[in-house]
């Protein structure tokens, strides 16, 4: 069975620190990995990581898929109050319609 | 160009009655995606459809619930005789190609 697995589940830092969120997945014919920011809302988009496209950045964050070990990191440098959040990684299958969701890692940054 | 609009925003309903989700996918945007969050979980896909077809409904219970994505107009989710169970929060989310989904705001069901 097809399944994303994130950790940890949540995280408590201090503002100013940097932060790793982690994503692992055991999905037949990948495609794509998703990330997604969530707060007290939708989800908005992040990044996708493809074969062709495997390291993504945009200010302070940035993302590595490794298709080797099947997974795929999110990082957050000099965190402020605005990145808590629950980050959500999602998985594309060849063939699939669906997105294979992970339960999400509750990030909360302290001032 | 706005973005995927949800209505309501807060729907309560008492055991039994019915719900009707609505969501207006982004101009352009031909996919639609229903996912159900309960408090402290990840997504979970309901159902795919494009314009006038169901082209995915594997993870929608397939009693009382139902999905529709009409030529003219919202896509609409509809709960029958709902329970309390059937509490969460309801996320849209539109495509224009399949995989970069952007979401709603959510729709909060709450059953008395």
């Amino acid at each position: 069975e097809d399944k994303v697995v994130q950790s940890p589940l949540s995280l408590v830092v201090h503002e100013g620190d940097t932060v790793t969120l982690n994503c692992s997945y055991e999905v037949t014919n990948f495609r794509s990995l998703l990330w997604y920011k969530q707060e007290k809302k939708a989800p908005t988009f992040l990044f996708m990581l493809t074969s062709s496209g495997i390291e993504k950045k945009s200010g302070r964050l940035s993302s590595i898929l490794d298709k080797k070990e099947l997974s795929s990191i999110l990082n957050i440098t000099a965190t402020q109050t605005g990145d808590s959040a629950i980050y959500l990684c999602a998985v594309e299958a060849r063939g699939n319609y669906q997105l294979i969701w992970g339960a999400g890692t509750k990030l909360i940054i302290k001032p | 160009n706005a973005g995927v609009m949800q209505n309501p925003r807060h729907l309560v309903r008492r055991r039994g009655q019915e719900a009707r989700l609505r969501c207006s996918p982004m101009k352009g945007h031909s996919h639609v995606y229903w996912y159900r969050q309960l408090p402290e979980e990840g997504l979970k896909f309901m159902v795919y459809l494009q314009k006038e077809n169901i082209i995915d409904e594997s993870g929608m219970p397939k009693e009382r619930f139902s999905a529709e994505f009409p030529k003219e107009g919202p896509s609409i989710l509809r709960i029958q005789q709902v329970v309390r169970g059937d509490s969460a929060a309801y996320f849209c989310a539109s495509s224009p190609a399949r995989v970069e989904q952007y979401f709603g705001p959510g729709t909060r069901l709450t059953v008395t």
